[in-house]
């Protein structure tokens, strides 16, 4: 069974501070999507990112993939409230015609 | 419009009965999945069906009977309910079933709450 875990679970900060979420796992992904969800929706994807050591940016949010394709990071700068959510990894394998998510990391930005 | 959409939002019913949840998609996607969300937020897949055809079955109890009349629909009845089927169940749909990179869209999600 391939697992995700993230870190950390939860996470209240201030309006402008900055954060990193982490996306970890012991088995290699073709790809590794981000999402958002927020109370009472279903999850929306952010990013996805498909090479190993890969960097992509949303505006005020970086996402890596691991050089081993293991692992991924979300860093925010200058978070807002509009941040608030629930943050979701997902580890997708070519013909495998899933995703496995991981545990979740709730995040508050506090106006 | 919406992309994927799910019916009823809220469902509350009792131990035992029998109930169903619809899922309909309009992006002329050709697979579609079902997902359960539990308290703590784990997403976990239970079904994946492709052009009408179940792919994936999680190990899911089969009291869950997943049906897809057509490619825009995956429908879920869940026989004989249980306090622990309680939960938020996602339908989603992608493009295509083999990639690793088409976006998955998921509905607004179906909250059953078992008395």
């Amino acid at each position: 069974t391939q697992l995700l875990e993230q870190s950390p679970q939860f996470l209240s900060i201030q309006e402008g501070e900055n954060l990193t979420v982490y996306c970890n796992s012991s088995s290699v992904f073709s790809s590794l999507q981000w999402y958002r969800q927020e109370p009472g929706e279903g999850p929306v994807l952010l990013v996805t990112v498909v090479t190993g050591g890969e960097v992509k940016k949303l505006k005020r949010l970086t996402f890596q993939f691991g050089d081993a394709r293991k692992d991924s990071s979300l860093h925010i700068t200058a978070a807002q409230p509009g941040d608030t959510g629930l943050y979701l990894c997902a580890g997708t394998n070519t013909n495998a015609g899933k995703s496995t998510f991981g545990d979740g990391t709730t995040l508050t930005v506090k106006p | 419009d919406t992309a994927v959409s799910q019916t009823p939002k809220y469902l509350v019913t009792q131990m035992g009965n029998d109930k169903s949840i619809k899922c309909e998609q309009n992006l002329g996607h050709d697979t579609m999945y079902w997902y359960k969300q539990d308290s703590k937020k784990f997403l976990k897949i239970m079904f994946s069906y492709n052009n009408k055809e179940l792919i994936i079955n999680e190990t899911v109890p089969n009291r869950f009977s997943p049906k897809s009349p057509d490619k825009a629909h995956l429908n879920l009845h869940i026989n004989s309910l249980e306090l622990g089927d309680s939960a938020v169940y996602f339908c989603a749909s992608s493009r295509r079933f083999s990639t690793s990179t088409d976006t998955q869209y998921f509905g607004p999600g179906t909250r059953l709450t078992v008395l």
